[in-house]
């Protein structure tokens, strides 16, 4: 079975610093992975997506993730937090071969960004 | 903007009563996904559509009902509703039935008082 795992519920940066949240996964095979950012009521937006490809996927707004199978894991970095990154952030893994539920979302890691 | 598109965005309506939240896909995209969403319980899947079809059920409770017409829209009809339905209910699309992304609509927030 497919589950992911976000290991802070919450991280607070200074402006400028790095940002780093984390997502371990677990998956019988090679999973399709995938971030996405919500911010205060709105929809869900897609930052990234790996599908097996390079294991260093280049998301939107600067945002990148590494996948490394050895660590099961899929951690979300940019280089230098701005204000507007500020959001809920989930991790999701796909399973296309399970007839029900086919992705997987972690529970979230909410980014607080200080000025 | 996504290009899925949900109305209304907010309702507000009493127990016991009956809705029906609306979505609209992005062009060409077959499957239809819903989601509920709630402070406790988080991102919860209900239901999928593809091509008209139901392809998958999550949790969804028998007092709820949805489906995808022949021009790919999908409502989802809530009845009998609780206090506990209160939450925030999310469409997402995608191409095909078991590949590529998701991209959600902005939601339609549902408040029962």
């Amino acid at each position: 079975a497919q589950s992911v795992t976000q290991l802070d519920s919450h991280v607070s940066v200074s402006e400028g610093t790095p940002v780093l949240l984390r997502c371990n996964y677990s998956s019988s095979y090679s999973p399709s992975l995938f971030w996405y950012v919500q911010h205060p009521n709105k929809g869900l937006q897609l930052l990234l997506k790996y599908t097996s490809a390079a294991t260093l996927v280049k998301g939107i707004n600067g945002f990148e993730a590494e996948f490394k199978k050895s660590e099961t894991s899929f951690h979300l970095t940019k280089p230098s937090a701005h204000m507007s990154d500020a959001a809920e952030y989930f991790c999701v893994v796909s399973d296309p071969w399970n007839t029900g539920n086919q992705f997987y979302f972690g529970t979230g890691t909410s980014l607080t960004v200080i000025p | 903007d996504s290009g899925v598109t949900q109305t209304p965005k907010h309702l507000i309506t009493a127990t016991g009563q009956r809705v029906t939240l609306r979505c609209s896909p992005r062009s060409g995209d077959l499957s239809v996904y819903w989601y509920q969403q709630s402070l406790d319980q988080g991102l919860q899947f209900l239901i999928q559509y593809y091509n008209g079809e139901e392809r998958a059920k999550g949790n969804i409770l028998e007092r709820f009902s949805a489906q995808q017409f022949p021009d790919l829209h999908s409502e989802l009809n809530l009845s009998s509703l609780e206090l506990g339905d209160s939450a925030l209910y999310f469409c997402a699309s995608r191409q095909g039935s078991n590949t590529g992304e998701l991209f959600f609509g902005e939601g339609s927030r549902l408040t029962v008082l």
